[in-house]
């Protein structure tokens, strides 16, 4: 297992636009969050799940943002109408439930979103 | 709500030099806490984590830090500095029961080295 992986690396879009991002997590994990990380701070908890169920989400996703898992492994991040304040990092992590070993989260190398 | 303040956005240090960075914490019940460092358009990478089996925790690369609960800190400390070491630092908390759940990050520590 080659650990969280995310695609794209980087994204650049229009002010309007749609944008949707792909997160896999490591295999065995049935945990899976979504963070947002702008410029100079740290990562903000957006949402996660736990297979397929949606278990958390922050109040900082708002109406236009929209996650899924449907299948309970990889996950996508959709985010409509994008405005120049969503370009951030936007990072996804994996880790398994309590209980079933180490926990820890692993987290992939990011997608980088600029709205232009 | 748990929360962790990390003093000093940017710490910067020779290198050979002691490495210190500062993390306090705030929660309610028994934390789980974590170190992470992020290299320039990077992940994030666990360093080390408490989670109460022993209040002196080692991680890689030779860093480890000390939970005292008196204090509710969490410092991150390195004997000697590499090069290789600059890169930004987060501490975090578990909102949970366990380490895996959601995590809530510090603003972060840029470590510069300085040759």
């Amino acid at each position: 297992d080659t650990g969280v992986s995310q695609d794209p690396r980087h994204k650049i879009t229009k002010r309007g636009q749609n944008v949707t991002f792909r997160c896999d997590p490591i295999s065995e994990h049935n945990r899976l969050y979504w963070y947002r990380q702008t410029l100079g701070q740290g990562p903000e908890f957006l949402t996660y799940f736990q297979n397929e169920a949606q278990l958390e989400k922050s109040r900082l996703l708002s109406d236009r943002f929209s996650a899924e898992r449907p299948k309970g492994s990889f996950s996508t991040l959709e985010i409509q109408r994008t405005e120049q304040g969503d370009s951030a990092m936007y990072l996804c992590a994996s880790s398994q439930e309590p209980g079933q070993g180490k926990t820890e989260a692993f987290f992939g190398q990011g997608t980088r979103l600029t709205v232009v | 709500a748990q929360s962790v303040t990390q003093l000093g956005s940017h710490v910067s240090v020779s290198e050979g030099a002691l490495v210190l960075l500062r993390c306090n914490y705030s929660s309610s019940v028994p934390p789980y806490l974590f170190w992470y460092v992020q290299y320039p358009n990077q992940g994030l990478q666990l360093l080390l984590k408490y989670t109460s089996a022993a209040t002196l925790v080692k991680g890689i690369n030779g860093f480890e830090a000390e939970f005292k609960k008196s204090e509710t800190s969490f410092h991150l400390t390195k004997p000697s500095a590499h090069m290789s070491d600059a890169a930004e630092y987060f501490c975090a908390v578990s909102e949970g029961y366990s380490s895996a759940s959601k995590i809530i990050f510090g603003s972060g520590t840029r470590l510069s080295i300085r040759p």
